[in-house]
């Protein structure tokens, strides 16, 4: 069973068209995040939900907006797609926030 | 959260243990040091944290200096699938809020030999 599971696992898209990545845990974790891993394997923290309510947003531009319909769930969609945001996308839960994390296998979202 | 610092790169033979390093000379007394890895094209993965006492698990051993300001993870006996980049990773444990994110720095590529 697969515990943090994210679709699509690719995404290509051209610049300018709007697209969601969906996330979903079933280890009945609390908290959420995104990350976002560039061309150069830097990972960075983008979002973090507790029990639905977003706790951290690391300066992400506003066409990033990420959902949480419920706590098992954090959708990331994101408008208005630009060359540099291609890069792989990794959701993560933890029981707490400061619990170790688990993590999906990635997005990889190349925009054309 | 306090800087680690960590080589860019390592060696080991597989069935050798394998011993990375890592540097936080600048950790505060509420801050443990956590590991995790990150084979290729797959997510990082949890290995092990600790605060200051040794620490073992299924996966692997963390010692930490007395001082605090360095750790070793310590991989037993190493195999081909153990070829990762790992991370060491210092943060506060108990505290909310924006100290729940987990910053990563460049890693240790450790590449296992057969």
């Amino acid at each position: 069973d697969t515990a943090v599971s994210q679709t699509p696992k690719y995404l290509v898209t051209q610049m300018g068209n709007d697209k969601s990545i969906k996330c979903e845990q079933n280890l009945g974790h609390d908290t959420m995040y995104w990350y976002k891993q560039d061309s150069k394997k830097f990972l960075k923290i983008m979002f973090s939900y507790n029990n639905k309510e977003l706790i951290i947003n690391e300066t992400v531009p506003n066409r990033f907006s990420p959902k949480s319909p419920d706590k098992a769930h954090l959708n990331l969609h994101i408008n208005s797609l630009e060359l540099g945001d291609s890069a792989v996308y990794f959701c993560a839960s933890s029981p707490r926030g400061n619990q170790p994390q688990h993590f999906g296998d990635g997005t990889r979202l190349s925009i054309l | 959260d306090a800087k680690t610092t960590q080589p860019p790169s390592m060696d080991c033979a597989e069935g050798r243990a394998a011993n990375l390093p890592c540097n936080h000379s600048t950790i505060s007394g509420n801050e443990y040091v956590y590991w995790y890895r990150q084979i290729h094209s797959q997510g990082p993965q949890y290995i092990i944290h600790g605060l200051k006492n040794n620490e073992t698990n299924e996966m692997a051993s963390l010692i930490i200096t007395e001082d605090r300001k360095s750790s070793t993870l310590i991989l037993p006996h190493a195999t081909l699938r153990d070829t990762a980049v790992y991370y060491c990773i210092v943060r506060v444990f108990n505290s909310g809020g924006s100290n729940y994110k987990l910053t990563f720095g460049k890693g240790t590529l450790l590449t296992v030999n057969p």
